[in-house]
């Protein structure tokens, strides 16, 4: 089945203690990105990823870093949490040929940073 | 930053009735503009995706009207049904890089 998966689904954690979040596409998909979502905001592209080694900031970059090192995967680090970024978190990925409208998201990562 | 301002922000429809959920962007790269469909605990799925250069699509019960002077476009549900009550998220292709910025969401409820 294809899918974009997302782990750890619930995390709450303290400030400071750094966390990953990983994210796994089995698409074969080029690009791939992290949303924030917040209540009345909307999704916010935190980092984005057009392929293997290549990486960009989205809107809301302060405070999180990306790596690409295999096509599939794409984890979310948080150094030093705070609680600002309590939020939900969804990984995405898409075909580039289709201009990155049609994105598959994952189930998302429900983040409480205490 | 680019915004998609999206409107309303939540609407309440009787079973059968006309979902209306309007969208206005400012300035966008050529490119497709979607609208994302979000039940409860899950992510966004692509629900229907309208071209710039045509004035409306229409798959099933759901249509897509673009207004490219306006900067304006709109996802109408025709006969509402409950199963439609969910999140609505409009976005339009980013200008700066290859990316979606999205609107802040509607939620729809439709009663039976």
């Amino acid at each position: 089945e294809a899918q974009v998966t997302q782990n750890p689904r619930y995390l709450i954690t303290v400030t400071g203690k750094k966390l990953t979040v990983t994210c796994s596409q089995n698409m074969n998909h080029e690009y791939m990105s992290w949303y924030r979502q917040d209540p009345g905001l909307g999704l916010r592209q935190i980092y984005y990823s057009m392929n293997v080694e290549v990486t960009d900031k989205g809107d809301v970059p302060e405070g999180y870093k990306v790596s690409r090192k295999e096509k599939r995967n794409f984890p979310l680090i948080l150094e030093s949490p705070s609680p600002n970024q309590t939020s939900l978190y969804f990984c995405a990925s898409s075909p580039l040929g289709r201009g990155g409208y049609e994105q598959y998201f994952g189930p998302g990562t429900r983040l409480t940073v205490t | 930053q680019q915004q998609v301002k999206q409107s309303p922000q939540s609407l309440i429809v009787q079973k059968g009735g006309i979902s209306i959920i309007n969208c206005a962007y400012e300035n966008t790269a050529f490119d497709y503009f979607p609208w994302y469909q979000q039940f409860p605990g899950k992510g966004p799925a692509l629900l229907i995706a309208i071209r710039p250069d045509v004035s409306e699509k229409k798959e099933g019960r759901f249509t897509i009207s673009f207004n490219k002077s306006a900067k304006q476009f709109s996802l109408h549900i025709m006969d509402s049904q409950p199963g439609d009550s969910a999140t609505y998220f409009c976005a339009a292709p980013h200008t700066g890089r290859r990316a979606l910025t999205f609107g802040s969401g509607t939620r729809l409820q439709v009663q039976p």
